[in-house]
């Protein structure tokens, strides 16, 4: 069973542009979350998605950035107009639904490092 | 608030324990993770505690909670430098529990 896959690995952007990363979650894993990690900084919760609805989305800043999990297809996030202060590993975790036994175990990819220029 | 705070830094040698601390604010927190980052990788669960447990041990990882003063730590018997990584504590609070809140993580070196 593959793990949580994130592409690119790596991304650079120029100041202005579009940057869009990608997240296929494990097999059967039905919700997804995306985390931004800043240089020396914890993970901070960005969003909540399950298979097309955004569940809880009060960590996203209020513009430029959106998120979707479609029903087919990996769940993506899409940074526009990309500033340098979006300079980030954006990592994506998914998890089993859940049967309300150990709840939102979360599994994390490797993670997108954003590098804006 | 929501705060969970770690030091950044432990060094130990080989084969000796590990000790890494966590103090978090919120009294309504409903699980408390560890986690694990080697460089370049993403995160990897280590051990969780629920928030009535006050002990959790599994292998070389033993979780200590003090609920009164909002205190987790991680001990990590037998330290190898395969242990050398950076972790996370995280906490989960109520309704929420799902959204993760994760300490800045300390850095952990061991040295042979």
């Amino acid at each position: 069973n593959a793990g949580v896959m994130q592409n690119p690995r790596h991304l650079v952007r120029r100041r202005g542009q579009e940057a869009r990363l990608r997240c296929s979650p494990m097999k059967g894993h039905s919700h997804v979350y995306w985390y931004r990690q800043l240089p020396e900084e914890g993970l901070k919760f960005m969003v909540y998605l399950q298979k097309e609805n955004i569940i809880d989305e009060s960590g996203m800043p209020k513009e430029r950035f959106s998120a979707e999990f479609p029903k087919e297809g990996p769940s993506i996030l899409r940074i526009q107009q990309v500033v340098r202060g979006d300079s980030a590993a954006y990592f994506c975790a998914s998890s089993p639904p859940n049967k309300g036994q150990f709840p939102y175990e979360q599994y994390f990819g490797p993670g997108t490092r954003l590098t804006v220029t | 608030g929501e705060d969970v705070e770690q030091s950044l830094f432990l060094s130990v040698r080989e084969g000796d324990s590990s000790v890494i601390n966590c103090t978090y604010t919120d009294s309504s927190s409903t699980y408390l993770y560890w986690y694990k980052q080697e460089p370049g990788a993403g995160l990897q669960l280590l051990t969780y505690i629920f928030s009535n447990m006050d002990m959790k041990q599994d292998q070389r990882l033993t979780v200590l909670l003090n609920k009164k003063d909002k205190h987790l730590s991680l001990r990590i018997a037998d330290t190898q430098t395969g242990d050398s990584a950076i972790y996370f504590c995280a906490e989960s609070i109520g309704d929420s529990s799902y959204k993760l809140i994760f300490g800045s993580g300390t850095r952990l070196l061991v040295r042979p």
